[in-house]
């Protein structure tokens, strides 16, 4: 069964500290791995999208990376600021049709005190 | 910056009224998707069009129905609303041939029914 799996479902961390996302999925075949930052109330937006050849991909403060042969992401997000508090979510697209299905986490939820 | 609008935002409605949710994008894409999101969960494909007359249902059953007549154009109709319908719908929108394309989501429809 394809699964996204997100950890921890939630964190707290103080402003100006670094912290690390993980993602794990079993979704096959794999196609691309994108993260996405959600603020409460709005829609998603995108921060990365990594392909199954890329195994980094930076975005200012956000580096993700990508193990494609244990099927595991990190989002690591780097000095953080009030502004990050917001859940951040992994997507993950197979090739096993035209649509290239998105198979959603259900997303860290990350507050960030000052 | 994504181009892609949904009105309303917010809404309240009664049990069995009809409503419409506007989704429109400006950046020509030819995929366009809606999505329902409960609080804290993952977010569902209800509906998906590859273009003009292009319809088809997603994974998540739904009483919903959609239409494609211009390409710019989604939205999402509800004949009856129930409370069961109450949740929030998200719109989004993506290029059509290249694996890994950024797919661009609207602010999203919370729709609650009393």
């Amino acid at each position: 069964k394809n699964q996204v799996e997100q950890s921890p479902q939630s964190l707290i961390i103080l402003e100006g500290k670094n912290c690390t996302l993980q993602c794990n999925y079993t979704v096959s075949p794999f196609s691309n791995l994108r993260w996405y930052k959600q603020d409460t109330g709005r829609g998603p937006v995108s921060l990365t999208i990594m392909t199954f050849s890329e195994n980094t991909k930076s975005n200012g403060r956000y580096t993700a990376t990508l193990d494609a042969d244990t099927k595991q992401s990190s989002l690591h997000i780097t000095a953080s600021q009030l502004s990050d508090s917001a859940s951040y979510i992994c997507v993950v697209s197979d090739r096993g049709s035209t649509l290239g299905r998105l198979y959603f986490g259900r997303g860290t939820q990350l507050t960030v005190w000052p | 910056e994504a181009d892609i609008y949904q009105t309303p935002r917010y809404l309240v409605i009664g049990t069995g009224k009809k409503i419409t949710l506007e989704c429109s994008q400006t950046m020509g894409h030819d995929k366009m998707y809606w999505y329902q999101q409960d609080p804290g969960m993952e977010l569902h494909l209800i509906h998906y069009s590859y273009g003009v007359n292009s319809t088809e249902k997603g994974d998540l059953s739904s009483e919903s129905t959609v239409s494609r007549i211009r390409t710019e154009h989604f939205p999402l109709t509800l004949e009856s609303a129930r409370p069961s319908h109450t949740s929030q719908y998200l719109c989004a929108s993506s290029e059509t041939d290249r694996d890994g394309n950024t797919i661009y989501f609207g602010e999203g429809s919370w729709l609650t029914v009393v």
